[in-house]
């Protein structure tokens, strides 16, 4: 059981908007910037998402984040077939001096 | 290039060790944390253990007095010392780096540890 809490999946065809939640605690969302990830299957996890809402470069501005309260979401706009992938959010828990994530969202394009 | 690259990985009985390295390049190592991350096949990622850029370590209640971290400025590297190994820590382990709070920006490609008699 993940301290964050992630919809197991989500879907979408191309061109719609996805948008999917990650919900914790003030003793890791509410205090702390969330991260996301994106990971295909064989390979590590990608940088998608730092500070609640900023882009590393190169990542394309379909993807965006937010954060309010003890939750966060990712939001992929113009969703395209490369965009399947699982998703996770991450977050730093002062409670269990340690980070946590969420069990990831699995995105399918239909 | 900025790159991590882990090994040590390997196949050990239940209640052996293993030490897992990460070699970095391409950047100042000192200037960054440095975080351990598994992912059990077909599972979620799991946050292990970090070194901070003073050498405070932290790590997760699953690996808590069983795993060791630690950092050699002078050879840029990482190192996961794991004791105790149970069927449940098999995995492959990833290293990943965080300044700032900017994110893990860069991961190795892995390494897998499989604890089976």
């Amino acid at each position: 059981q993940s301290v964050l809490t992630q919809p197991p999946s989500a879907s979408g065809t191309p061109g719609q908007r996805v948008t999917m939640s990650c919900s914790g605690s003030t003793s890791n969302i509410g205090s702390h910037y969330v991260n996301w990830y994106q990971q295909f299957p064989g390979t590590a996890p990608k940088l998608l998402i730092y500070k609640n809402n900023q882009r590393p470069s190169g990542v394309p501005d379909r993807f965006s984040g937010s954060k309010s309260g003890t939750s966060a979401s990712l939001a992929i706009s113009g969703l395209r077939s490369e965009d399947e992938a699982d998703y996770y959010c991450a977050a730093w828990d002062e409670s269990l001096t340690g980070a946590v994530f969420g069990g990831g969202t699995k995105v399918t394009v239909l | 290039e900025v790159q991590l690259v882990e090994s040590g990985g390997g196949l050990v009985q239940p209640g052996g060790s293993l030490r897992l390295s990460c070699a970095a390049s391409g950047f100042t190592f000192s200037s960054y944390e440095f975080h351990w991350v598994r992912q059990a096949t077909g599972k979620g990622l799991e946050w292990v253990s970090v070194v901070t850029i003073a050498g405070d370590t932290y790590y997760a209640g699953s690996v808590e007095g069983r795993f060791t971290v630690s950092r050699e400025n002078a050879k840029n590297s990482l190192y996961l010392q794991m004791n105790s190994l149970r069927a449940g820590d098999t995995a492959v382990y990833y290293c990943t780096r965080n300044r700032d709070n900017s994110g893990w920006d860069v991961w190795g490609q892995g390494t897998a540890v499989t604890v089976s008699s």
